[in-house]
């Protein structure tokens, strides 16, 4: 079965560090792969996605991510955090059944301490 | 338009009641998902349409009635629900449905409570 796995459940970082929040996945041919993150009480907010070409995607405010092969990762990275950015962070893949449907990893609350 | 909008925000219901949740999107996606999430847990797909025809349905029970009467509304009609039933009810949509690289737009969610 294809699936992605966040093996934190939080992540706490100081403001102004760098941030790394940790995916793996577990899929049959090449990765359709995206990060999600939601804010409380809201839906979720699309950062980026990785579909072919570099391996390092770069996304929205200031998020990016490093697509890596050999270790079935993809983790979301930040150079500078900000207190903004505490969040419940989604890594998912694609999967074709019929129609396409994502498949979402436990995710991981990421809260950045001022 | 690059938003999708969802319809309560909030909504109570007894297990009796029947009620109907509204999506609609004016960004000429063709295709539309509901998910189901409790708190702190993934969204977990219920439905899928595609190109207005359902495509993918998670095995949900029958008191979830989806509908999708044309490419930018779908509904999802509720009928004796569960106390366990309870929980944030998200759509999305995406470009196309059979696309692999399309990214899904969420909207915000309804918080549902069965009482």
């Amino acid at each position: 079965a294809q699936s992605v796995a966040q093996p934190e459940d939080q992540v706490n970082v100081a403001e102004g560090n760098p941030l790394t929040v940790k995916c793996t996945y577990s899929v049959s041919g090449n990765p359709y792969l995206f990060w999600y993150v939601q804010y409380p009480n809201r839906g979720l907010q699309f950062l980026l996605k990785y579909i072919t070409g570099d391996n390092l995607v770069k996304g929205s405010y200031g998020f990016e991510a490093e697509f890596n092969k050999s270790q079935t990762s993809f983790h979301l990275k930040k150079p500078s955090a900000l207190v903004s950015d505490s969040a419940l962070y989604f890594c998912a893949v694609k999967v074709v059944q019929g129609a396409q449907k994502l498949v979402f990893g436990q995710g991981t609350r990421l809260t950045i301490n001022p | 338009d690059t938003e999708v909008t969802q319809t309560p925000k909030h909504l109570v219901m007894g297990m009796t009641n029947k009620k109907s949740l509204k999506c609609e999107q004016h960004m000429g996606h063709r295709a539309m998902y509901w998910y189901k999430q409790k708190a702190k847990k993934p969204p977990e797909l219920m439905f899928v349409y595609s190109y207005e025809k359902l495509s993918i349905n998670e095995s949900v029970p029958s008191r979830f009635s989806p509908e999708c009467p044309n490419s930018s509304l779908l509904n999802l009609h509720l009928h004796a629900l569960q106390p366990e039933d309870s929980a944030l009810y998200l759509c999305a949509s995406s470009r196309s449905g059979l696309a692999g690289d399309n990214e899904q737009f969420f909207g915000p969610g309804t918080r549902l409570t069965v009482l």
